[in-house]
C-alpha cells in the first residue's frame, strides 16, 4: 500500500528566501507524481507533474525532481513571494490506480 | 479552455437525509476522480469512474455511490448522510491515453456540512 509523507509539516520563512519541499513515498511503482497548491477553502491547483520517465520538471520560479529509487520528490522554490503562501501537496498513482496524497507542508512567506 | 466545474459550492444537510454532487471535467476529459478532504484524514480517494465504468474505489462505505454520464460529468451521491461525512468534496478530471492519466485538475470543490 502507498504511503506518502511531506517534511516539513509547516515552514514560515521570510520573503526572498529559497525553499525546499520534501515527498516521500513507499512504493516506488509509481508513473506520475505531481504538486498541487492549495489556498484555504479551495481547490488544489496543479503545480507539476513529474512522469516516472523524467527526472524533474521546472515552471517559472518552481522545480520539481523526482527520484523514484530512492522514494523521494523535491519542490524547490526560488526567491519565494508573500503569495506563495499557501499549503503544498503532493500526490503519486501508480499506472492504472488513484493518486495517493501527502499531508502537506503549510508555507507562509513572510513580507 | 473551461476548469473542472462543482456544483453546488456548498452544502449545508441534515443526519440522515442524501445529497448528490455534480462534477464537470474539462471538454475531452473523460476520467473523474472523487476525493474527500477533512482537517484529520487528508485527502482520502473515493472512486474513479472512466468512459462511465467505475475503475477504482476508495475504502468508503457504500453510502457512497458515483456514476459518470455519456458527456463524462459525474455525480456522487451520499445516502444516509452522518455528522463525520462534512468535508470537502473534491473532484479531479484528466486525460487518458490508453492505461495512463495524465495531469490532474481539480475542480474548487463542495463544501458539506452535516448538521
Amino acid at each position: 500500500k502507498q504511503e506518502v509523507t511531506q517534511i516539513p509539516a509547516a515552514l514560515s520563512v521570510p520573503e526572498g528566501e529559497n525553499l525546499v519541499l520534501n515527498c516521500s513515498f513507499t512504493d516506488s511503482a509509481i508513473y506520475n507524481l505531481q504538486w498541487f497548491r492549495q489556498d484555504p477553502g479551495k481547490g488544489l491547483t496543479s503545480l507539476l507533474l513529474i512522469q516516472s520517465s523524467q527526472r524533474e520538471q521546472t515552471s517559472g520560479r518552481l522545480n520539481a525532481s523526482l527520484d523514484k529509487s530512492s522514494g523521494r520528490s523535491t519542490l524547490y522554490i526560488a526567491a519565494s513571494q508573500p503569495g506563495d503562501s499557501a499549503t503544498y501537496l503532493c500526490a503519486a498513482d501508480k499506472m492504472g490506480q488513484n493518486f495517493v496524497f501527502g499531508p502537506g507542508t503549510r508555507l507562509s512567506v513572510l513580507p | 479552455k473551461a476548469g473542472v466545474t462543482q456544483t453546488p459550492r456548498y452544502l449545508i444537510k441534515t443526519r440522515g437525509q442524501q445529497v448528490t454532487l455534480s462534477c464537470s471535467p474539462i471538454s475531452g476529459h473523460r476520467s473523474v476522480s472523487w476525493y474527500q478532504q477533512t482537517p484529520g484524514q487528508g485527502l482520502q480517494f473515493l472512486f474513479e469512474y472512466f468512459s462511465e465504468t467505475q475503475r477504482n474505489k476508495g475504502n468508503f462505505p457504500g453510502r457512497f455511490s458515483g456514476r459518470q454520464f455519456s458527456n463524462s460529468r459525474s455525480e456522487m451521491n451520499v445516502s444516509t448522510l452522518e455528522l463525520g461525512d462534512s468535508a470537502l468534496y473534491l473532484c479531479a478530471s484528466s486525460l487518458v491515453v490508453g492505461p495512463r492519466s495524465t495531469e490532474a485538475f481539480f475542480g474548487q470543490g463542495t463544501r458539506l456540512t452535516v448538521v
